[in-house]
């Protein structure tokens, strides 16, 4: 069973440009998550996708985050116009459904802003 | 609010010693916890979970962890630690979504040969 695919792995880029970020959960998983990990912490949930639905996005900086996931499935986390303080690694992870008992997790996309 | 603390930020051990990270919780009602594992560049690997019944939990490559309900803890353990064990471990708390977890700052875990 393929895992949860992210990409791209890494990317660097100047503050204030724009930046995105994809996510390929496992197949048939309808719930869907995307965290931030700052270098030495553990990681902060973002939001949280049910099919194409938005559950919980209360930790998203919206001013500058936004993120979708249209047709239930994939999904991609935008951030513009970014910020020194947004380095770090984003990690996609999805469940069977919103009450399942084990999350998987993506490698990760580890962004640096310069 | 939920939170997680794990005192040690960094430990050290030798290969075939035994090894405890600690592990203390905060959160309002019957919790789900978690250990995950990371290894450099990768994602995070489920180790194990309680949720209930037996507070000693076993999980997989060797590792056990016991809820301590009286002291909101739930400590890592493994009797023999292997040089591939060299990680970062994250404790986690949450309800019954477990992707919806509050997650501790982690223990690097170093391997002496």
């Amino acid at each position: 069973e393929a895992g949860v695919a992210q990409s791209p792995r890494y990317k660097i880029i100047e503050k204030r440009q724009s930046v995105a970020f994809w996510c390929n959960p496992i197949s048939g998983h309808a719930t869907l998550y995307w965290y931030q990990q700052i270098l030495g912490q553990g990681p902060k949930l973002l939001i949280q996708f049910q099919n194409n639905g938005v559950v919980d996005d209360s930790q998203l900086p919206k001013d500058r985050f936004s993120a979708e996931r249209l047709k239930g499935v994939d999904s991609t986390l935008k951030i513009q116009p970014a910020k020194l303080e947004d380095s770090a690694v984003y990690l996609c992870a999805s469940s069977l459904d919103i009450a399942s008992s084990e999350a998987f997790f993506g490698q990760g996309t580890r962004l640096t802003v310069v | 609010a939920q939170s997680v603390t794990q005192p040690d930020i960094h430990i050290t051990v030798s290969e075939g010693a035994s090894l405890e990270l600690r592990c203390n919780y905060s959160y309002g009602a019957t919790p789900y916890l978690f250990w995950y594992v990371q290894s450099p560049g990768q994602g995070l690997q489920l180790l194990l979970k309680y949720f209930s019944g037996d507070t000693l939990v076993q999980g997989i490559k060797g590792f056990e962890a016991e809820f301590k309900r009286s002291q909101s803890s739930f400590n890592l353990r493994k009797p023999s630690v292997h040089w591939s064990d060299a990680a970062e471990y994250f404790c986690a708390v949450g309800g019954a979504n477990a992707g919806k977890s509050t997650f501790g700052d982690g223990t690097t875990l170093t391997v002496k040969p």
